[in-house]
């Protein structure tokens, strides 16, 4: 499987500022997914990335909010403009690695966010 | 729409074995489950993708019914190293890739 990294790990953050988080991936992979688990909670995907194409948002997500580039097949970044305590969460980010059969995900080791 | 997982929490001594499930009102394409530790990623188990398909990765196994509803997750045997939050994930065709995960299991086991 694919080896992913994210950086920073971990960052706290004052409220009404902007954090970058960066995902790179070892090979190339046409999905990128981003996902928001907050403390104690399941994993929610808050958009699709894929590249040379405008990042697919889910319901309740919005650009303005998360924007997210998709520079090329290894790397991807999700913005959490504008950050409230609301936003403290992990922030993970997968891969989609297409097998023979079928396809799974996954997932780098997150990105560990506290707005104060 | 999300799947619900079952039950919420279990706790186990080493050795006793438990189940998990995973529901959906839909018929679903896909059943994926992983482990997470604490404060660590989801780790990937298995797949299923079959109706009537069973799959097993060292004591621990994985069951799709035949309607395609319904993934359960066996820990045999368990292992102090079972200990985590299981989450499956699950796919419908019409969303192409995407998985939505159900609300996880978190079980310890004891010595």
């Amino acid at each position: 499987s694919a080896v992913i990294s994210q950086k920073p790990s971990r960052d706290i953050c004052q409220r009404g500022t902007s954090l970058t988080i960066q995902c790179q991936v070892d090979s190339q992979v046409t999905m990128m997914f981003w996902y928001r688990q907050q403390p104690g909670q399941s994993l929610t995907l808050i958009a699709t990335a894929n590249q040379g194409s405008e990042a697919t948002y889910e319901s309740g997500f919005v650009i303005d909010k998360f924007p997210i580039s998709r520079p090329n097949l290894t790397f991807s970044t999700l913005t959490v403009s504008n950050m409230s305590p609301e936003d403290s969460s992990i922030y993970l980010c997968s891969v989609e690695d297409r097998g023979s059969i079928t396809d799974t995900q996954y997932f780098g080791p997150g990105t560990r966010l506290t707005v104060l | 729409q999300q799947p619900v997982q079952s039950p919420q929490a279990v706790i186990l001594r080493e050795g006793e074995d438990a189940v998990i499930n995973c529901s959906s009102s839909k018929a679903l394409y896909s059943v994926h489950w992983y482990r997470q530790k604490h404060g660590e990623a989801p780790v990937f188990l298995m797949i299923l993708l079959k109706g009537g398909e069973q799959k097993g990765h060292e004591k621990i196994s994985a069951s799709f019914n035949e309607k395609k509803q319904q993934s359960s997750l066996y820990l045999t045997a368990s292992q102090l190293s079972y200990s985590g939050t299981y989450f499956c994930g699950t796919a419908i065709k019409a969303a192409g890739n995407k998985l939505t995960f159900g609300g996880g299991t978190r079980v310890l086991v004891k010595p």
